[in-house]
């Protein structure tokens, strides 16, 4: 079945760096867009990025342009989220999820469990 | 504030049918397929709904849902305990060129 379990989580001050991995598993990984999406406390959730199947496109929130970086090795199935300058706003869960589309439509087909990243001092 | 509206709160008794509302724009649900999210607590998203009205393998026909215009729907009949989550829509936005979310919909069964 499929699996996406991410990593990386922790308590880091703020203008530090974390770098958050997702692992996947049970499906063509290399085959599938992969988004970040985030949920801060007592927040709905947002989304935060995605890159294209192969790498070669990326788009982000505005939120995060400029400090996150969205990344993927398919020869181990893993993405990854640099993320860096965090502030306290960047407090949340972060999901990753695969994507699926239908008529040039998307949406989020799996979701990993979520690590939480905590930016305080 | 999420670019999508939702009621904070639903609620119903077992058995009971319950409807989630989800407003938007042109630039979203005007333009783009509304998606569905059931979030139990303490556990990942899980899709419930695709392509406005499409059910994902393995969720109950008892869940459905609609979009007309600028505005989507979902919809709960014969409500059961195990359907106490909250519920997100979503859908893409062309202002911001990226998927948005409502803040979610806490449905409560009493």
């Amino acid at each position: 079945q499929v699996q996406l379990v991410e990593s990386g989580g922790g308590v880091v001050q703020p203008g530090r760096s974390l770098r958050l991995s997702c692992a996947a598993s049970g499906f063509t990984f290399s085959s599938h867009a992969m988004h970040w999406v985030r949920q801060g406390p007592g927040k709905g959730l947002e989304w935060v990025a995605v890159i294209s199947y192969n790498g070669n496109s990326k788009y982000y929130a505005d939120s995060v342009k400029g400090r996150f970086t969205i990344s993927r090795d398919n020869s181990k199935n893993t993405l990854y989220l640099q993320m860096n300058n965090l502030t306290p706003d960047d407090t949340s869960v972060y999901y990753c999820a695969s994507e699926g589309i239908v008529g040039g439509h998307i949406y989020f087909d799996y979701w990993g469990q979520g690590t939480l990243v905590t930016v305080s001092s | 504030q999420s670019v999508l509206t939702q009621p904070p709160s639903a609620s119903g008794t077992p058995g009971q049918r319950v409807t989630i509302s989800c407003s938007g724009s042109s630039s979203n649900i005007g333009s783009h397929t509304v998606n569905w999210y059931q979030k139990l607590p303490g556990t990942a998203p899980k899709l419930l709904m695709y392509s406005n009205n499409q059910r994902p393998s393995g969720v109950p026909d008892r869940f459905s849902a609609s979009k007309s215009g600028t505005s989507a729907s979902l919809a709960i009949s014969g409500l059961q305990s195990e359907d106490e989550a909250d519920y997100y829509c979503a859908a893409w936005d062309d202002s911001l060129n990226g998927p948005v979310f409502g803040g979610g919909t806490k449905l409560t069964v009493l």
